[in-house]
């Protein structure tokens, strides 16, 4: 089955531990794309890549990493989360960026940081 | 800078009845406009796609419509189900960036 997972899908953790949340898609897709949705904001845009070894910055990038080293995976990092990184974290990824490309969202992980 | 807005934010209906979501977008700059749902503690989920060379795309029970030269869409459901019940979001990939700006949503309940 053609999907995006997500681990964890909960977590709570406290102010300044490291912690990583990962994605893998079994789509061959190159672009990946990491997002935050939060109550009167919507989703937005983390980071994303277009490409193995290829990332760039979205919206809201601080505060986090990520690392593209194989074409399926995409971690998200948080080297010290704070409390206003408390979100729904999504995953996605799509063939490419082209005009009837959509992308595939993953079931979500949601962070509470104390 | 493209912004993306859903009216209702919330919209609750009696099952059987049609309705009507609204998006707009700021910017016509668009490659496309896509119709998400999303259901608690899952993810999205495609449910139509319109290029921006396009007036209208079909699903079942769903038609969305764009308007890129005023800059809105709507997502048509007939005949509304419990189970059509979650949020319905709306997403423009933006020719300039490439990248996919999304609404606020509308939580559409649906009651039996």
């Amino acid at each position: 089955e053609a999907q995006v997972t997500q681990n964890p899908r909960y977590l709570i953790t406290v102010t300044g531990k490291k912690l990583t949340v990962t994605c893998s898609q079994n789509m061959n897709h190159e672009y990946m794309s990491w997002y935050r949705q939060d109550p009167g904001l919507g989703l937005r845009q983390i980071y994303y890549s277009m490409n193995v070894e290829v990332t760039d910055k979205g919206d809201v990038p601080e505060g986090y990493k990520v690392s593209r080293k194989e074409k399926r995976n995409f971690p998200l990092i948080l080297e010290s989360p704070s409390p206003n990184q408390t979100s729904l974290y999504f995953c996605a990824s799509s063939r490419g960026i082209g005009r009837g490309e959509t992308q595939y969202f993953g079931p979500g992980t949601r962070l509470l940081v104390l | 800078k493209q912004e993306v807005t859903q009216i209702p934010a919330a919209l609750s209906v009696p099952e059987g009845e049609n309705l009507v979501l609204n998006c707009s977008f700021t910017d016509s700059a668009i490659y496309n406009l896509q119709w998400f749902r999303q259901d608690p503690g899952k993810g999205l989920t495609s449910l139509l796609l319109i290029q921006s060379s396009q007036r209208e795309q079909t699903s079942g029970r769903l038609n969305a419509s764009l308007d890129k030269s005023s800059g809105r869409s709507t997502l048509y459901i007939a005949a509304s189900q419990p189970g059509d019940s979650a949020t319905y979001l709306c997403a423009v990939k933006s020719s300039n960036t490439g990248k996919l700006i999304f609404g606020q949503g509308t939580t559409l309940q649906v009651k039996p």
